[in-house]
């Protein structure tokens, strides 16, 4: 089936560092939401694009779709300890199937 | 109020048992959904109910019976359940089908199966 591909699989961060993870499909999107998930936790929903080249902001984090759709990221300036987690992107084409990438595992180092 | 609620936390069971999760959502969302989600890996949809009918089904092995009673409940009856199918299993709420519904998590119950 269609595929969405996260990069990288874990990130290591320094507690105040920036880092990026994408997220890239094949196949042109009609959407992508991101999720969080903290250790032992349960997704929570955090954005959602729509539009070609779509940027929105949320505090820290920065959610861009890109001008093709078929791609995003999530860019989280400062890291904090807080931010340790799994972000998961996910499409869901028209209908009501939630398919999710294969995640970015974020450990922080104080 | 934006909370889904699972039981139980934790299961353990046998492989011949008979057990039931459950899932409650009170924010008048008419989809719910099932997913499994095994260590280190993403969530993977099992089910989808919009309505109370069932929508969707991934293929799921007929072990896993879902059952929605009403607009806020859903259930996952397990029977005769193998050791690999050990995950956690989160519900799901949506206010309708649409791609543009956020789904709201319950907080899932892990499964072990001995």
């Amino acid at each position: 089936g269609q595929q969405v591909m996260q990069i990288p699989q874990y990130q290591h961060v320094q507690e105040g560092e920036d880092f990026t993870t994408y997220c890239n499909s094949s196949t042109t999107l009609s959407n992508i939401q991101w999720y969080k998930q903290r250790p032992g936790g349960h997704p929570v929903f955090l954005i959602q694009l729509v539009k070609s080249g779509e940027v929105k902001k949320q505090k820290r984090l920065t959610f861009q779709f890109g001008e093709a759709k078929k791609n995003s990221s999530l860019h989280i300036t400062a890291t904090q300890t807080t931010d340790v987690g799994t972000y998961f992107c996910a499409k869901k084409p028209a209908g009501n199937k939630l398919t999710f990438g294969g995640g970015t595992r974020v450990l922080v180092k104080p | 109020d934006t909370e889904v609620t699972q039981t139980p936390k934790h299961l353990v069971m046998g492989m011949t048992n008979k057990k039931s999760l459950k899932c409650e959502q009170h924010m008048g969302h008419r989809a719910m959904y099932w997913y499994k989600q095994k260590a280190k890996k993403p969530p993977e949809l099992m089910f989808v109910y919009s309505y109370e009918k069932l929508s969707i089904n991934e293929s799921v092995p007929s072990r896993f019976s879902p059952e929605c009673p009403n607009s806020s409940l859903l259930n996952l009856h397990l029977h005769a359940l193998q050791p690999e199918d050990s995950a956690l299993y989160l519900c799901a709420s949506s206010q309708r089908t649409r791609p543009g519904d956020t789904q709201y998590f319950g907080p899932g119950t892990r499964l072990t199966v001995l």
